[in-house]
Protein backbone atom coordinates (compact mmCIF):
# COMPACT_ATOMS: atom_id res chain seq x y z
CA UNK A 1 0.00 0.00 0.00
CA UNK A 2 1.67 3.00 -1.24
CA UNK A 3 1.62 5.89 1.43
CA UNK A 4 1.40 9.67 0.05
CA UNK A 5 3.71 10.70 -2.68
CA UNK A 6 4.56 13.93 -4.00
CA UNK A 7 6.46 15.15 -6.94
CA UNK A 8 8.97 17.01 -7.27
CA UNK A 9 11.33 15.56 -4.14
CA UNK A 10 13.18 19.21 -4.71
CA UNK A 11 12.58 22.26 -6.90
CA UNK A 12 14.56 25.72 -7.86
CA UNK A 13 12.87 28.88 -8.69
CA UNK A 14 13.17 32.45 -8.99
CA UNK A 15 11.44 35.35 -7.93
CA UNK A 16 8.22 35.95 -9.56
CA UNK A 17 7.79 32.62 -11.34
CA UNK A 18 4.85 30.44 -10.75
CA UNK A 19 5.54 26.73 -9.59
CA UNK A 20 2.88 23.67 -8.91
CA UNK A 21 3.33 20.37 -6.86
CA UNK A 22 1.71 17.42 -6.60
CA UNK A 23 0.52 14.96 -4.57
CA UNK A 24 -1.24 11.91 -4.53
CA UNK A 25 -3.09 10.59 -1.08
CA UNK A 26 -2.70 7.01 0.51
CA UNK A 27 -5.15 4.93 -0.87
CA UNK A 28 -8.60 5.05 0.61
CA UNK A 29 -8.12 8.60 1.67
CA UNK A 30 -10.34 11.87 -0.43
CA UNK A 31 -8.95 14.66 1.58
CA UNK A 32 -6.21 16.75 1.38
CA UNK A 33 -4.10 18.76 3.33
CA UNK A 34 -1.22 21.35 2.38
CA UNK A 35 1.32 22.51 4.67
CA UNK A 36 4.29 24.83 4.76
CA UNK A 37 7.31 24.47 6.63
CA UNK A 38 9.69 26.98 6.57
CA UNK A 39 13.56 25.78 8.64
CA UNK A 40 12.95 25.32 12.25
CA UNK A 41 9.44 26.20 12.38
CA UNK A 42 6.39 23.96 12.80
CA UNK A 43 4.46 22.90 9.80
CA UNK A 44 1.51 25.90 8.96
CA UNK A 45 -1.67 24.59 7.56
CA UNK A 46 -1.97 26.08 3.87
CA UNK A 47 -5.73 24.68 3.01
CA UNK A 48 -7.58 21.67 2.75
CA UNK A 49 -9.15 19.85 -0.01
CA UNK A 50 -12.35 17.53 -0.15
CA UNK A 51 -14.32 16.35 -2.55
CA UNK A 52 -12.54 18.55 -5.33
CA UNK A 53 -13.38 21.85 -3.07
CA UNK A 54 -11.28 23.81 -0.97
CA UNK A 55 -12.74 23.13 2.66
CA UNK A 56 -10.63 24.81 4.88
CA UNK A 57 -8.01 27.45 3.98
CA UNK A 58 -4.74 28.79 6.50
CA UNK A 59 -3.87 32.62 6.85
CA UNK A 60 -2.01 32.28 3.07
CA UNK A 61 -2.36 35.15 0.51
CA UNK A 62 -4.22 34.33 -3.01
CA UNK A 63 -0.85 33.80 -4.65
CA UNK A 64 -1.57 29.77 -3.17
CA UNK A 65 -3.85 28.05 -4.92
CA UNK A 66 -5.08 24.53 -5.31
CA UNK A 67 -7.49 21.91 -6.87
CA UNK A 68 -8.54 18.69 -6.36
CA UNK A 69 -9.09 16.41 -9.12
CA UNK A 70 -11.40 13.38 -8.73
CA UNK A 71 -9.15 10.85 -8.05
CA UNK A 72 -8.58 12.61 -4.96
CA UNK A 73 -4.72 13.79 -6.00
CA UNK A 74 -4.30 17.40 -5.54
CA UNK A 75 -2.10 20.14 -7.03
CA UNK A 76 -1.03 23.03 -4.99
CA UNK A 77 -0.06 26.03 -6.84
CA UNK A 78 2.30 28.94 -5.95
CA UNK A 79 2.15 32.48 -8.31
CA UNK A 80 5.10 35.28 -7.68
CA UNK A 81 7.11 33.70 -5.83
CA UNK A 82 8.72 35.58 -3.42
CA UNK A 83 11.99 34.40 -1.48
CA UNK A 84 10.21 33.54 1.72
CA UNK A 85 8.49 31.15 -0.05
CA UNK A 86 11.34 29.34 0.34
CA UNK A 87 10.30 26.06 2.43
CA UNK A 88 8.91 22.39 2.82
CA UNK A 89 5.86 21.93 1.21
CA UNK A 90 3.97 19.00 2.87
CA UNK A 91 0.87 17.30 1.73
CA UNK A 92 -1.14 15.07 4.03
CA UNK A 93 -4.09 12.58 3.36
CA UNK A 94 -6.66 11.34 5.86
CA UNK A 95 -10.37 10.01 5.51
CA UNK A 96 -12.77 12.05 6.88
CA UNK A 97 -15.78 11.56 9.21
CA UNK A 98 -12.87 9.77 12.19
CA UNK A 99 -12.85 11.48 15.34
CA UNK A 100 -9.11 11.85 14.60
CA UNK A 101 -6.47 14.21 14.25
CA UNK A 102 -4.88 11.44 12.53
CA UNK A 103 -3.04 12.59 8.94
CA UNK A 104 -0.67 10.92 6.59
CA UNK A 105 2.49 12.99 5.42
CA UNK A 106 4.38 12.70 2.25
CA UNK A 107 7.81 13.56 2.42
CA UNK A 108 7.54 16.95 1.25
CA UNK A 109 8.58 19.05 -2.00
CA UNK A 110 11.40 21.50 -0.67
CA UNK A 111 11.64 24.76 -2.79
CA UNK A 112 13.86 27.03 -3.16
CA UNK A 113 13.63 30.48 -4.36
CA UNK A 114 16.07 32.52 -5.76
CA UNK B 1 -7.60 24.84 18.34
CA UNK B 2 -5.98 25.52 21.47
CA UNK B 3 -2.68 26.68 22.29
CA UNK B 4 0.01 25.02 23.50
CA UNK B 5 2.83 25.15 25.16
CA UNK B 6 5.95 22.55 25.54
CA UNK B 7 9.54 22.72 25.91
CA UNK B 8 11.82 23.88 23.41
CA UNK B 9 14.47 20.98 23.46
CA UNK B 10 14.94 17.81 25.87
CA UNK B 11 18.08 15.60 25.86
CA UNK B 12 17.94 11.92 27.26
CA UNK B 13 20.34 8.46 27.01
CA UNK B 14 19.53 5.27 25.09
CA UNK B 15 17.37 3.32 27.27
CA UNK B 16 15.99 5.94 29.33
CA UNK B 17 12.44 6.87 29.68
CA UNK B 18 11.48 10.38 28.19
CA UNK B 19 8.85 12.20 28.98
CA UNK B 20 7.48 15.44 27.07
CA UNK B 21 4.83 17.64 28.59
CA UNK B 22 2.52 19.66 26.93
CA UNK B 23 0.83 22.38 28.75
CA UNK B 24 -2.97 23.46 27.15
CA UNK B 25 -4.90 25.81 29.56
CA UNK B 26 -7.31 26.66 27.52
CA UNK B 27 -8.63 23.21 26.06
CA UNK B 28 -12.10 22.89 25.03
CA UNK B 29 -14.50 20.33 26.36
CA UNK B 30 -14.93 18.35 22.74
CA UNK B 31 -10.66 19.13 21.98
CA UNK B 32 -8.13 15.80 21.44
CA UNK B 33 -4.60 16.12 22.31
CA UNK B 34 -2.61 14.34 19.23
CA UNK B 35 1.20 14.18 19.52
CA UNK B 36 3.22 13.82 16.06
CA UNK B 37 6.57 13.05 15.63
CA UNK B 38 8.96 14.54 12.82
CA UNK B 39 12.13 13.11 11.69
CA UNK B 40 14.48 15.77 9.85
CA UNK B 41 13.10 16.63 6.36
CA UNK B 42 10.41 14.03 6.45
CA UNK B 43 6.82 14.69 7.36
CA UNK B 44 5.28 14.16 10.50
CA UNK B 45 3.86 10.98 11.65
CA UNK B 46 0.92 10.57 14.03
CA UNK B 47 2.31 9.01 17.11
CA UNK B 48 -0.80 8.63 19.47
CA UNK B 49 -4.05 11.18 20.22
CA UNK B 50 -6.47 11.09 23.85
CA UNK B 51 -8.89 12.55 24.99
CA UNK B 52 -8.49 11.77 28.82
CA UNK B 53 -6.82 9.44 31.46
CA UNK B 54 -4.15 7.16 29.58
CA UNK B 55 -3.94 6.02 25.89
CA UNK B 56 -1.13 3.39 25.44
CA UNK B 57 0.16 1.88 21.74
CA UNK B 58 3.08 0.11 20.73
CA UNK B 59 4.93 3.47 20.63
CA UNK B 60 4.15 5.67 23.23
CA UNK B 61 2.00 6.54 26.36
CA UNK B 62 -0.15 9.62 26.42
CA UNK B 63 -1.49 10.73 29.99
CA UNK B 64 -3.78 13.00 30.43
CA UNK B 65 -4.95 14.58 34.07
CA UNK B 66 -8.25 14.83 34.96
CA UNK B 67 -8.22 18.85 34.54
CA UNK B 68 -6.55 18.01 31.03
CA UNK B 69 -4.91 20.92 30.96
CA UNK B 70 -2.17 19.26 30.27
CA UNK B 71 -0.57 16.12 29.01
CA UNK B 72 2.68 14.15 28.79
CA UNK B 73 3.74 11.98 25.86
CA UNK B 74 5.58 8.92 27.50
CA UNK B 75 8.43 7.33 25.25
CA UNK B 76 9.66 4.04 26.82
CA UNK B 77 13.83 3.22 26.42
CA UNK B 78 14.29 5.48 23.81
CA UNK B 79 16.80 4.88 21.16
CA UNK B 80 19.10 7.20 18.69
CA UNK B 81 16.48 6.64 16.35
CA UNK B 82 14.09 8.74 18.16
CA UNK B 83 16.05 11.53 17.86
CA UNK B 84 13.51 13.73 16.35
CA UNK B 85 11.06 16.90 16.72
CA UNK B 86 7.81 16.42 18.89
CA UNK B 87 4.43 18.49 18.55
CA UNK B 88 1.67 18.51 20.88
CA UNK B 89 -1.23 19.54 19.37
CA UNK B 90 -5.14 20.25 20.82
CA UNK B 91 -8.44 20.49 18.92
CA UNK B 92 -11.61 19.37 18.03
CA UNK B 93 -11.15 16.13 16.19
CA UNK B 94 -14.69 15.75 15.44
CA UNK B 95 -14.08 18.91 12.78
CA UNK B 96 -11.15 16.97 11.04
CA UNK B 97 -9.40 19.67 8.97
CA UNK B 98 -6.08 21.45 9.86
CA UNK B 99 -3.71 21.38 12.16
CA UNK B 100 -1.78 23.65 14.18
CA UNK B 101 1.35 23.25 15.06
CA UNK B 102 3.65 24.70 17.17
CA UNK B 103 7.26 24.87 17.14
CA UNK B 104 7.57 21.42 19.18
CA UNK B 105 10.18 19.79 21.35
CA UNK B 106 13.55 18.61 19.39
CA UNK B 107 14.49 15.79 21.71
CA UNK B 108 18.08 14.25 20.85
CA UNK B 109 19.05 10.97 22.68
CA UNK B 110 22.49 10.34 22.90
CA UNK B 111 24.25 6.92 23.19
Amino acid sequence: DAGVTQSPTHLIKTRGQQVTLRCSPKSGHDTVSWYQQALGQGPQFIFQYYEEEERQRGNFPDRFSGHQFPNYSSELNVNALLLGDSALYLCASSFPGLASHEQFFGPGTRLTVL
Amino acid sequence: LAKTTQPISMDSYEGQEVNITCSHNNIATNDYITWYQQFPSQGPRFIIQGYKTKVTNEVASLFIPADRKSSTLSLPRVSLSDTAVYYCLVGDAFEGGKLIFGQGTELSVKP
